[in-house]
């Protein structure tokens, strides 16, 4: 069974759209987490939930909005997407908020066109 | 083989030959350290960890070294393998701060040679 799976793998769509990415974990952590990784392989990290309340929400576009239907899952939704958001996206998850040893998804190749 | 610093991206090391790469960490208030490691096409696995308060830490095959006098950690592969080749991330946080955030470096790629 995957621990923390993402859909979809590989998303390619034109400037302006709308798109979401899922995320889901069965591993029973309280805490989830949006990165983005861009060409040069850098890590950053976009937000954080815990128990569905969002902990970490870094300087990101508000176009790009996070969602926690339960601590089991956390959606990314980005709006009106833009050249720039091309990179791989990852979900991971860990215990709780201070439980720093993350378990990362397989990633969402973004790719905007 | 060796890699220095976070701007020295590639590492390429001999099948058996033993890999050191190294990571510069910046905030001087980080005391537990992660190394990841990333395969092609896959998400980052934790590898190893360290506090502050330890200056080695050994697991299967990797050992980390922490010199918190030049803010510098190092992740050491013991007869590296074709499976070692991916990119290695060493990450850094303060466990007092309440931020709550992991703090990665740029990575190293590393390539195993048959």
């Amino acid at each position: 069974d995957t621990a923390v799976s993402q859909t979809p793998k590989y998303l390619v769509t034109q400037m302006g759209n709308d798109k979401s990415i899922k995320c889901e974990q069965n591993l029973g952590h309280d805490t989830m987490y949006w990165y983005k990784q861009d060409s040069k392989k850098f890590l950053k990290i976009m937000f954080s939930y815990n128990n569905k309340e969002l902990i970490i929400n870094e300087t990101v576009p508000n176009r790009f909005s996070p969602k926690s239907p339960d601590k089991a899952h956390l959606n990314l939704h980005i709006n009106s997407l833009e050249l720039g958001d091309s990179a791989v996206y990852f979900c991971a998850s860990s215990q709780d908020l201070r439980a720093y040893e993350q378990y990362f998804g397989p990633g969402t190749r973004l790719t905007v066109t | 083989g060796e890699s220095v610093g976070l701007h020295l991206p590639t590492l390429s090391v001999q099948e058996g030959d033993n890999s050191i790469i190294n990571c510069a960490y910046s905030n001087s208030a980080s005391d537990y350290f992660i190394w990841y490691k990333q395969e092609s096409g896959k998400g980052p696995q934790f590898i190893i960890d360290i506090r502050s308060n330890m200056d080695k830490r050994q697991g299967q095959r990797v050992t980390v070294l922490l010199n918190k006098t030049v803010k510098h950690l190092s992740l050491q592969i013991a007869a590296t393998q074709p499976g070692d080749s991916a990119v290695y991330f060493c990450a850094e946080i303060p466990l007092r701060s309440n931020d709550y955030k992991l703090s990665f470096g740029a990575g190293t790629t590393v390539t195993v040679r048959a």
